[in-house]
């Protein structure tokens, strides 16, 4: 069985400013990780996702989020935040090859102007 | 390509009755998985099909169940309704050369009075 933790439910950030959410996770097994946004009124979608390989892995839309099997860790960072990255966030973990989500409760992103 | 479609997109049921949820996913994605949001409880993972098999299921009451049609479309159903199946339900489906990329739906809105 796997379990996720946000440690920040609400993160509150000025606009260019650099954010980081933090995730951290526990496994028996091999793990994939995953990052999801959810914005207002609408299901979530894939921001980025760890299966194997390099453990730094990057969206397209500048964030990006390490690996850290030491520390069962899966960050979310980006350098510098705009109004539209107002969002909630889930870090979300599943056994290797396994496709059934554990997600985290989520952390709500605000940006500030 | 549509994306994943739920029906209908608000619902408002009774405690005892019993509700029925669609949801039809891309075209050619044949993994559908269904999740349970609330407040409380965060995202909860219901059950996934493939090809018209349950693969996985979660810890849900047996009041919970679903089913996947020859087309892929899925139809989750919850009977004897009681008041904390009130939730945001959502569908995801999944490529087969990318089944750990979940394709959420923008979920169906339950609530129970």
């Amino acid at each position: 069985a796997q379990s996720v933790t946000q440690l920040d439910s609400q993160v509150p950030v000025f606009e260019e400013a650099p954010v980081e959410l933090r995730c951290n996770y526990s496994s028996s097994v091999s793990v994939y990780l995953f990052w999801y946004v959810q914005y207002p009124n609408q299901g979530l979608q894939l921001l980025l996702k760890y299966l194997s390989g390099s453990t730094l892995v990057e969206s397209i839309n500048g964030f990006e989020a390490e690996f850290n099997k030491s520390q069962t860790s899966f960050h979310l960072r980006k350098p510098s935040v705009h109004i539209s990255d107002t969002a909630e966030y889930f870090c979300a973990v599943s056994g290797a090859g396994s496709y059934q989500l554990t997600f985290g409760k989520g952390t709500k992103l605000s940006v500030i102007p | 390509k549509a994306g994943v479609t739920q029906t209908p997109r608000y619902l408002i049921k009774t405690r005892g009755q019993q509700v029925t949820l669609s949801c039809s996913p891309i075209s050619g994605h044949r993994s559908v998985s269904w999740y349970q949001q609330t407040p409380g409880q965060g995202l909860q993972f219901l059950f996934e099909y493939f090809s018209e098999t349950q693969r996985n299921k979660g810890n849900f009451p047996g009041r919970f169940s679903g089913r996947q049609f020859s087309n892929s479309r899925s139809e989750m159903n919850v009977s004897t309704l009681e008041l904390g199946d009130s939730a945001l339900y959502l569908c995801a489906s999944s490529p087969l050369d990318a089944e750990e990329k979940l394709f959420f739906g923008s979920g169906t809105q339950l609530s129970v009075l």
